[in-house]
């Protein structure tokens, strides 16, 4: 069984860019989260599913950042006109329906 | 007052030593609380969960909660080396299927 995947591991792009990120969960979880943290700080939450369904979305993830989980298996995270302080760890987790949630290796974004 | 509290550090305790260490949260309506383990540069891996008041025992670990005081623990018995890491306190307000609210962690450093 392999655990939470997401690709790229690292991303440097130029502010104004448009960057997405994927990651793929353990084979049969069905709810999938997008967190985000930086230095010294833990994760915080941006959105999740279950399943294909985006059922919560955090009020602080702008207009610039979209996800799709478009058949409930893999997930993909776009930010859109990156800006500097876009600059973060971007970490997803998926869990079976009421379970523990398990973290992938995360990718890393640079906005220079 | 942040959600989840935690203290920064940085913790140092002797190798073979008990590592306590101490979360505090403002939800009364919590349910889920869970404990993660991070090292410089790696995404966060669970380590312990708890739903119920008391102590619950995995291994070297013990997870704590006093819900009445808000209150929940990690012990980490004979501390080695490799427990050196950042500690990040969790909580949910279902039972493990929402999103996770984290506290900026507590930096563990064991002494040999």
């Amino acid at each position: 069984d392999t655990g939470v995947s997401q690709d790229p591991r690292h991303k440097i792009t130029k502010r104004g860019q448009n960057v997405t990120f994927r990651c793929d969960p353990i084979s049969e979880h069905n709810r999938l989260y997008w967190y985000r943290q930086t230095l010294g700080q833990g994760p915080e939450f941006l959105t999740y599913f279950q399943n294909e369904a985006q059922l919560e979305k955090s009020r602080l993830l702008s207009d610039r950042f979209s996800a799709e989980r478009p058949k409930g298996s893999f997930s993909t995270l776009e930010i859109q006109r990156t800006e500097q302080g876009d600059s973060a760890m971007y970490l997803c987790a998926s869990s079976y329906s009421y379970n523990e949630q398990f973290f992938g290796p995360g990718t890393r974004l640079t906005v220079l | 007052q942040k959600e989840v509290e935690q203290n920064s550090g940085p913790l140092s305790v002797p190798e073979g030593a008990i590592a306590s260490l101490n979360c505090t949260y403002s939800d009364r309506g919590s349910q889920s609380f869970f404990w993660y383990r991070q090292y410089s540069g790696k995404s966060p891996e669970l380590i312990m969960f708890i739903y119920s008041n008391g102590d619950k025992e995995d291994g070297r670990f013990t997870a704590q909660l006093n819900k009445a005081s808000q209150y929940v623990s990690l012990l980490i018995r004979d501390s080695q080396p490799s427990d050196s890491a950042t500690y990040l306190c969790a909580v949910t307000n279902g039972f493990g299927n929402e999103k996770l609210t984290f506290g900026t962690g507590t930096r563990l450093t064991i002494i040999p």
